[in-house]
This record gives structure tokens, C-alpha cells and sequence, in this order.
């Protein structure tokens, strides 16, 4: 079976400062990953997938992924914070373990302080 | 397009009612799925459907039916509301099950309280 844990419910930071969501992953072959946002009352939109080649992905609004196989790790990072990035942030496995359904984190919130 | 779209946004029922979530979305997607989110706990998969006429369920489906007529709609049945089911609902579509790194499309959501 596959699973995806995001290390922290809640993560602060101030404006401007680096942004870093952190998301490991188990499989047993090699994973599709992905990375959602969830605005306030709204639904989840894709940020950013990993597929193959490149392990360095980038997406919308400035965030970047790596995928790191040896660490079983696909963190999300921002160089620089804006007050518009307060969000709740998804990680998302797929094809790990033959299924086809992804499996979600528990997301993580993320705060950010004038 | 419209994308997905479920109604109703807000429900309150009583405890023993049933209610009807509707979603629906116009990608001619296959793939279609609903997810409760609750505090704490994520997104958890309560029932999918990889095609019309064809459904299974998911990690929590217990409480709830679905089905698929169309293509288009895949409507989500409670049929006797319990206060454990208080939840935001999600409807998410997605192109063909069958691909692994296909995006998930996700409907605004319904806020329900059972009281």
C-alpha cells in the first residue's frame, strides 16, 4: 500500500522568508508525486507533479519540488513568502504499490506573518 | 467549462435524514471520486468510479452510496445522516483512472452539519 506523511499540521513563516513543506513518501516502484493547494473555502488545485526526468519541478506561483529518491522525500519550497501563499498544502502519491488512486497527506497549513 | 461543480455548498440536516450531494463536471472525464475532509485527518476516499455504470469504494464508504448513470454526474447518497458524517465534501474528477500522473480536478465542496 502506498502512503504519504507530511511532517507538521502547521507551519509559520514571515513574509519574505523561505518557504519549506516537507513530504515523504513510501513505495515500493517508482512514484508519481504531486502537490496541491487548498485556499480558504475553496477546493484543491495542483501546484506542481513529478512524473519522470527531472527531479527539480517547478509549478505555479514561484513553488518548486525536488524529488529526492533516496530519501523517499518530495518537499515543497519558496524562496520567499507572500501573505497570498496562506494555504493548505496536500502531497499526493500515485502508481506507488500498482495503485492507481492517489493517496493523500494529511496536510499541512501554512501561516504567514506580516 | 465549468470544470466540477457540486451542490448544494452548505447543508444542515438532522440526524436520521437523507440528502442527495450532487457533482458533476463537462471534461468527459472517467475517472470520479468523492473525499470527505476533516480536521486533522486529510482527504479520505469514500467512494469512485472509473466509468458510468461502474463504482467501488474507497478507505471510509460506510454511510454512503453512490452511482453512475453517466458519464457526467456521479451523485453521493446519505441515506440516514449520522453527526459523524460533518464533514466538507469533495467531488474530484480526473481524465482516465489508468494513468498514474493524471491531475485530480476538484469541485468547490459541500460543508454539511448533521445536528
Amino acid at each position: 500500500a502506498q502512503s504519504v506523511t507530511q511532517l507538521g499540521s502547521h507551519v509559520s513563516v514571515s513574509e519574505g522568508a523561505l518557504v519549506l513543506l516537507r513530504c515523504n513518501y513510501s513505495s515500493s516502484v517508482p512514484p508519481y508525486l504531486f502537490w496541491y493547494v487548498q485556499y480558504p473555502n475553496q477546493g484543491l488545485q495542483l501546484l506542481l507533479k513529478y512524473t519522470t526526468g527531472a527531479t527539480l519541478v517547478k509549478g505555479i506561483n514561484g513553488f518548486e519540488a525536488e524529488f529526492k529518491k533516496s530519501e523517499t522525500s518530495f518537499h515543497l519550497t519558496k524562496p520567499s513568502a507572500h501573505m497570498s501563499d496562506a494555504a493548505e498544502y496536500f502531497c499526493a502519491v500515485s502508481r506507488s504499490g500498482g495503485s492507481y488512486i492517489p493517496t493523500f497527506g494529511r496536510g499541512t497549513s501554512l501561516i504567514v506573518h506580516p | 467549462n465549468a470544470g466540477v461543480t457540486q451542490t448544494p455548498k452548505f447543508q444542515v440536516l438532522k440526524t436520521g435524514q437523507s440528502m442527495t450531494l450532487q457533482c458533476a463536471q463537462d471534461m468527459n472525464h472517467e475517472y470520479m471520486s468523492w473525499y470527505r475532509q476533516d480536521p486533522g485527518m486529510g482527504l479520505r476516499l469514500i467512494h469512485y468510479s472509473v466509468g458510468a455504470g461502474i463504482t467501488d469504494q474507497g478507505e471510509v464508504p460506510n454511510g454512503y452510496n453512490v452511482s453512475r448513470s453517466t458519464t457526467e454526474d456521479f451523485p453521493l447518497r446519505l441515506l440516514s445522516a449520522a453527526p459523524s458524517q460533518t464533514s466538507v465534501y469533495f467531488c474530484a474528477s480526473s481524465p482516465l483512472l489508468a494513468r498514474f500522473d493524471n491531475e485530480q480536478f476538484f469541485g468547490p465542496g459541500t460543508r454539511l452539519t448533521v445536528l
